[in-house]
């Protein structure tokens, strides 16, 4: 069974801080990885995928993300936030050819000035 | 402008009422879904469809039914049968069913049984 794994449920931070969100799926041979942020009351929106190729793949906000099959890892960085990126982030995959996502349970991203 | 439409954004009922939660796209996707997001739980799939007159059961489908009769819409309801159904619930839909396909989803309508 697909298993995502989001380990920080509330992840603080001050303003023009480094951040990291983390996140490890359950190891599989096909896997394809995506993280969603969701402001307060709304749906979500795509932040960045992996799909194939580069393991590295950046956001047009200044968010990276690094797949490593080794640690079965796509962690979400960010080098300097910002308050605006206060919301809740959702990391996703579909592995071994599912045709659906099997999302984690979330990780808040509070940034205080 | 293209995108995904959910109606009410805040619904409330009685408890032992059924209730029909709309969702609709003009994307021209194929593919919809309908997902449960409590908090803390991140997000389960309920139903989906990859193509008109076909949908599959998600990981928590009891007490929940979905009709797929056009492309453009999606109608979830939720039924008595459901044991806990206050929630938030998200719609969303891809180009086609596909793990690598980016799903688009609507702003969501959050169910407050009384």
């Amino acid at each position: 069974a697909q298993s995502v794994t989001q380990l920080d449920s509330q992840v603080p931070v001050f303003e023009e801080a480094p951040v990291e969100l983390r996140c490890n799926y359950s190891s599989s041979v096909s896997v394809y990885l995506f993280w969603y942020v969701q402001y307060p009351n709304q749906g979500l929106q795509l932040l960045l995928k992996y799909l194939s190729g580069s393991t590295l793949v950046e956001s047009i906000n200044g968010f990276e993300a690094e797949f490593n099959k080794s640690q079965t890892s796509f962690h979400l960085r960010k080098p300097s936030v910002h308050i605006s990126d206060t919301a809740e982030y959702f990391c996703a995959a579909s592995l071994g050819g599912y045709s659906t996502l099997t999302f984690g349970k979330g990780t808040m991203l509070l940034v205080s000035p | 402008d293209g995108g995904i439409t959910q109606s009410p954004k805040y619904l409330f009922r009685k408890e032992g009422q059924n209730v029909t939660l709309s969702c609709e796209q003009n994307l021209n996707h194929d593919a919809m879904y309908w997902y449960r997001q409590d908090p803390g739980q991140g997000l389960r799939l309920i139903y989906y469809s990859q193509i008109v007159n076909d949908f599959q059961k998600g990981d928590i489908a009891e007490g929940y039914s979905v009709s797929r009769e056009k492309k453009e819409s999606f109608p979830l309801t939720v039924t008595s049968a459901q044991k806990n159904p206050t929630a938030f619930y998200l719609c969303a839909s891809s180009i086609v069913a596909g793990g690598w396909n980016e799903q688009f989803f609507g702003p969501g309508t959050r169910l407050t049984v009384l």
